[in-house]
């Protein structure tokens, strides 16, 4: 079976431009998370997904938004993008939207801005 | 900003011996979690932990979840080469719909 695929797995853009990174679940889960991971710390939450709605948003800008689709892939979107927006762009899946259980993440996508 | 302090951040041990690392919050949470990070791969939950004082084990690993629920520990016992990478604490909120990640202790291992 599939775990969670990202992509692309790999991007550079330049400041000020946009990025549109998407994340296929796994079959059957129903909920999409993602989280940024600055080079050397731990994952932040940006936004949660469940049944194509949003149901957590983490302390990132307006520039930072997603979207989950009928077949529960999900895209994130970064706008004007900064520097400081480099980093692993994980995406995890998970059945529902629970206590931690069963939440199972992709490799990522490494966004590199310059 | 990040509510989880892991310690240590960084662990350079010979291969067998005993590994400790742990996690405090200000904050309370209700489920803890411990994951393992390769690189270029997205972490892998290794225990979850869902009641208060709960001792958990998973082959050579063993986490608590402490009492006032702000705390939880991660050991790992005669550690071996391929234990090499980042341990991530995690704490679940009370809604379950984000994870607060730990710093991350980086684990190198001498053979």
């Amino acid at each position: 079976d599939a775990g969670v695929t990202q992509s692309p797995t790999h991007l550079i853009k330049t400041r000020g431009q946009q990025v549109t990174l998407r994340c296929s679940p796994i079959s059957g889960h129903k909920s999409v998370s993602w989280y940024q991971q600055v080079l050397g710390q731990g994952p932040q939450f940006i936004f949660q997904y469940y049944e194509k709605e949003e149901r957590g948003r983490g302390n990132f800008p307006d520039r930072f938004s997603a979207r989950q689709f009928p077949n529960y892939s999900s895209e994130l979107n970064v706008n004007a993008l900064l520097l400081g927006d480099s980093a692993l762009y994980l995406c995890a899946s998970s059945l529902g939207v629970g206590s931690g259980l069963g939440y199972t993440f992709g490799s990522g996508t490494r966004l590199t801005v310059v | 900003g990040q509510q989880l302090n892991q310690s240590p951040q960084s662990m350079f041990i010979q291969e067998g011996e005993d590994v400790s690392m742990n996690c405090t919050s200000s904050s309370i949470f209700n489920t803890w979690l411990w994951y393992k990070q390769d690189p270029g791969e997205g972490p892998v939950l290794l225990i979850a932990l869902y009641k208060a004082g709960e001792l958990t084990s998973n082959g050579r690993l063993t986490a608590q979840f402490g009492i006032t629920r702000k705390d939880s520990f991660l050991n790992i016992s005669a550690s071996i080469p391929s234990d090499v990478g980042i341990y991530f604490c995690a704490g679940s909120n009370n809604a379950g719909n984000m994870l607060t990640f730990g710093g991350g202790t980086r684990l190198m291992v001498k053979p």
